[in-house]
């Protein structure tokens, strides 16, 4: 069975300093991979997706990450983080089909310090 | 853009009652999901349906059953409630076969009291 592990579940940093969150998943087969964010008090928003393609894709707020096959792995990035990305974190694999069903990883809580 | 709500943000019951959460989406999606979200735990697939009157069992579907009579509308149904079903509870959507995210309501924070 499809597995994600997110092994960090709380990553302080301060501001305008570089994040990584990481993530691996567990798959043989082709998979399409996603960061969600959940900000307080609210649902789930799509941050970022692999399908196919470039291996590394971008959010429309400065995220990044990278897809690498052999290690199995989509870690997010950001060079320079603002105290409104803190927030969680979720990143989910899908091998696709019909019915489109994700695994969810545990969560990773970035707090984001002035 | 994709809207998908949910009946209530914020739901306190008594154990035993009896418990819809609601959930509509307005962009014509086929398939819907109903997630719990638990500290530690991540989100937790509980019911699955993709079409009308059609359903599967997700990983954690003890305790729940959940109704789909139209395409727009997937409800979760706690027969029974218990103090630990006390949780957040999402609901998604997605579209077939063109694309594979899912769409997120704003959740429904249950206390089971």
């Amino acid at each position: 069975a499809q597995s994600v592990t997110q092994l960090d579940s709380q990553v302080p940093v301060f501001e305008e300093a570089p994040v990584e969150l990481r993530c691996n998943y567990s798959s043989s087969v082709s998979v399409y991979l996603f960061w969600y964010v959940q900000y307080p008090n609210q649902g789930l928003q799509l941050l970022l997706k692999y399908l196919s393609g470039s291996t590394l894709v971008e959010s429309i707020n400065g995220f990044e990450a990278e897809f690498n096959k052999s290690q199995t792995s989509f870690h997010l990035r950001k060079p320079s983080v603002h105290i409104s990305d803190t927030a969680e974190y979720f990143c989910a694999v899908s091998e696709g089909g019909a019915t489109n069903k994700l695994i969810f990883g545990t969560g990773t809580l970035l707090a984001v310090q002035p | 853009d994709v809207k998908v709500t949910q009946s209530s943000r914020y739901l306190v019951k008594r154990t035993g009652e009896k418990v819809f959460l609601e959930c509509v989406q307005d962009m014509d999606h086929e398939n819907m999901f109903w997630y719990r979200q638990d500290p530690g735990l991540g989100l937790r697939l509980i019911y699955f349906s993709y079409d009308v009157k059609m359903k599967e069992k997700g990983d954690i579907p003890e305790g729940y059953s959940v109704s789909r009579e139209k395409k727009e509308r997937f409800s979760l149904i706690l027969e029974s409630a218990s103090t630990n079903q006390t949780s957040m509870y999402l609901c998604a959507s997605s579209p077939f076969p063109l694309a594979y995210e899912q769409y997120f309501g704003p959740g429904t924070r249950l206390t089971v009291t």
